[in-house]
């Protein structure tokens, strides 16, 4: 069955270190998208990508990067890791229609100490 | 912005009805998701409307305007296994847009 991954599920890191979040997806779908989900703001669209070698800053962008070599991967890097970074991040992808619906992968618990 | 904006917290009954309402801008809208989010897991599908209307999927059925820029979750036969939180969603685009959630408890 097709599926959409994220690794690591769980990471301790300290302030100003440099982590990368991975996502993989086996949709074959062209549009994927980072979430970071805190208690009440829900989840806030980060960076996302339409396609190869496509990506878009979302609404908190700032802090983050992303690059896509290829359909399946959408890594998410923290350059300089903050505790305001503490939180949790969801990958997800869709189709290119715009009524696909959007699919979770399972969440990455990040805090930075 | 397209805010879209739900209560946050809501409490019923098991076995009851619940409504839970959500207002997005209209301007670029596309269409409305709902997801159900249990705590600590992903969010997951549950309707999707374009177009005006009732769309009913067993429990759950789903209520769009797009004139008045509104939308509404309806469960019923309420279970235990239906307290979570509970997404709207708004296409712009080919972007989601979501709202804070709806966090939704269901007592005995």
């Amino acid at each position: 069955d097709a599926e959409i991954t994220q690794s690591p599920r769980h990471k301790i890191t300290e302030t100003g270190r440099q982590v990368t979040l991975a996502c993989h997806q086996t949709w074959n779908h062209n549009n994927m998208f980072w979430y970071r989900q805190d208690l009440g703001h829900g989840l806030r669209l980060i960076h996302y990508s339409y396609g190869v070698q496509d990506t878009n800053k979302g609404e908190v962008s700032d802090g983050y990067s992303v690059s896509r070599s290829n359909t399946e991967d959408l890594p998410l890097t923290l350059e300089s890791a903050a505790s305001s970074q503490t939180s949790v991040y969801f990958c997800a992808s869709s189709k290119i229609e715009g009524d696909g619906e959007l699919f979770f992968g399972e969440g990455s618990r990040l805090t930075v100490l | 912005g397209q805010n879209i904006d739900q209560p946050t917290e809501m409490t019923a009954t098991e076995g009851a009805i619940v409504q839970i309402n959500c207002t997005y801008q209209t301007s670029g809208f596309n269409g409305l998701f709902w997801y159900q989010q249990h705590a600590g897991e992903a969010p997951t599908f549950l309707s999707y409307n374009v177009l005006d209307g009732l769309e009913e999927k067993g429990r759950f059925s789903s209520f769009l305007s797009r004139s008045k820029g509104y939308s509404y979750l309806l469960l019923k036969e309420l279970q235990m296994k239906d307290s979570a939180s509970y997404l709207c969603a708004g296409i712009y685009g080919q972007n989601f847009v979501f709202g804070p959630g709806t966090r939704l408890s269901v007592l005995p």
